[in-house]
């Protein structure tokens, strides 16, 4: 069966300080991945989606991933990390038998001035 | 354009009330999807609709209803509510199977 797997629940960076979430996942074909922020009592915005073709893609807000398929990785990073970075980041992955997207749990990311 | 809207936003029940939540999206998508959020299992599937006119269950299933109103609305209902349905509701529609879900901005609900 699909998942998706943030091997940390919490992360505490601090301002300026760069940063990586890590995300693995288990599907059969090439997967659709995506990541998305929450930041408290919000709902979900899209960061940054992997189809195809380039295994590093761009997002919003300055953040990157990296698609690694001999890992089964797609980690999110960001070079520089500002306050307002702090909330809890889920990636997903579009493998639901019924077209839905998986989730991870979430890594809550927490920012030190 | 609004994407997709859910109210109310906040709700508090007392266990074996009833309450619809309600889901409504402008981009002219087929599918749409309920979901809950609970504090470390990040977001299940509760109910989704491929189209108008279609429902089916997902993971977690048990004690709710759908209704695909129309191909704009998709409600979620609480027949009689139970503390374990303490949550937060996100409706989201994607533009086609496994891609990029827009989510809208979710319901906290409250069981006592």
């Amino acid at each position: 069966a699909q998942s998706v797997t943030q091997p940390d629940i919490h992360i505490t960076v601090s301002e300026g300080a760069s940063l990586e979430l890590r995300c693995n996942y288990s599907y059969g074909a090439t997967p659709y991945l995506f990541w998305y922020v929450q930041s408290p009592g919000q709902g979900l915005q899209l960061l940054l989606k992997y189809f195809s073709g380039d295994t590093l893609v761009q997002g919003i807000k300055g953040f990157e991933a990296e698609f690694k398929r001999s890992q089964s990785s797609f980690n999110l990073r960001k070079p520089s990390v500002h306050w307002s970075d702090a909330a809890e980041y889920f990636c997903a992955v579009g493998g639901g038998s019924q077209g839905n997207l998986i989730f991870g749990k979430g890594t809550k990311l927490s920012v030190k001035p | 354009n609004a994407g997709v809207t859910q109210t109310p936003k906040f709700q508090v029940l007392k266990t074996g009330q009833s309450m619809t939540l309600q889901c409504a999206q402008d981009m002219n998508h087929n599918s749409m999807y309920w979901y809950r959020q609970d504090p470390g299992m990040g977001l299940r599937l509760i109910y989704y609709s491929a189209s108008e006119g279609t429902t089916d269950k997902g993971e977690v299933p048990n004690g709710y209803n759908v209704s695909r109103l129309n191909k704009r609305e998709f409600s979620l209902r609480l027949e009689s509510a139970a503390p374990s349905q303490t949550s937060v509701y996100f409706c989201a529609s994607p533009g086609s199977p496994y891609n990029e879900q827009f989510f809208g901005p979710g319901t906290r609900l409250t069981v006592l």
